[in-house]
């Protein structure tokens, strides 16, 4: 079946370090991929998604590119603010209703 | 904006009630989801509905129920409450076709049953 594979946190930055965070996927056929942030105390936003191969979503500083040949969609942002400290998530979207969701990778960004 | 509203961001509740989680969303969404979060397992789906009086099990359903009498409305309903259901509790939407179409979720509501 599908499923979604991030790296474990706490990932832990100083302002303006540069992040990634991993994110690896099994699916049959060609699911849509996409990035959710959790800031604390609140839902999931939508951070950015790609549909195809080779496409890039970004938002926000933060950009992913969806490589079929590693199924992969590592997020990532050159520069981190104390602000984007939260929980990431990274899910695919295949044929049906369902997301399938990694676990989360918080981020917690020091001043 | 999709807005996705749940009733109660916070909801202390005894065991064996019988609890109600209300989710109304604005977009005439046809999809609606009700997922548990719980630290270490991510999201679990619980049941989603892909129309008025149509509902599927998610992964995670026993002891849970649910309602959508009208397309904005989904309901979660816990029959007896028991402790190894405090959790925190998000309703999401989404349209019905379309692999490339996102969730939206609400803000949560973290339930603890004493």
């Amino acid at each position: 079946g599908n499923s979604v594979t991030q790296m474990e946190g706490p990932v832990t930055l100083s302002e303006e370090a540069f992040l990634t965070i991993n994110c690896t996927y099994t699916a049959t056929g060609y699911p849509s991929l996409f990035w959710y942030v959790q800031y604390p105390g609140e839902g999931l936003q939508l951070l950015l998604k790609a549909t195809k191969a080779d496409d890039k979503g970004s938002n926000k500083g933060f950009e992913a590119t969806y490589r079929k040949e590693t199924t992969s969609f590592h997020l990532e942002k050159g520069s981190v603010q104390v602000s984007d400290s939260a929980v990431y998530f990274c899910a695919l979207r295949g044929g049906g209703y369902k997301l399938i969701f990694g676990s989360g990778t918080r981020l917690l960004v020091r001043p | 904006d999709v807005k996705v509203t749940q009733s109660s961001r916070y909801l202390v509740k005894r065991t064996g009630e019988k609890v109600f989680l209300e989710c109304v969303q604005d977009m005439d969404h046809e999809n609606m989801f009700w997922y548990r979060q719980d630290p270490g397992l991510g999201l679990r789906l619980i049941y989603f509905s892909y129309d008025v009086k149509m509902k599927e099990k998610g992964d995670i359903p026993e002891g849970y129920s649910v309602s959508r009498e009208k397309k904005e409305r989904f309901s979660l309903i816990l029959e007896s409450a028991s402790t190894n259901q405090t959790s925190m509790y998000l309703c999401a939407s989404s349209l019905l076709e379309g692999r490339n179409q996102p969730q939206h979720f609400g803000d949560g509501t973290r339930l603890s049953i004493l």
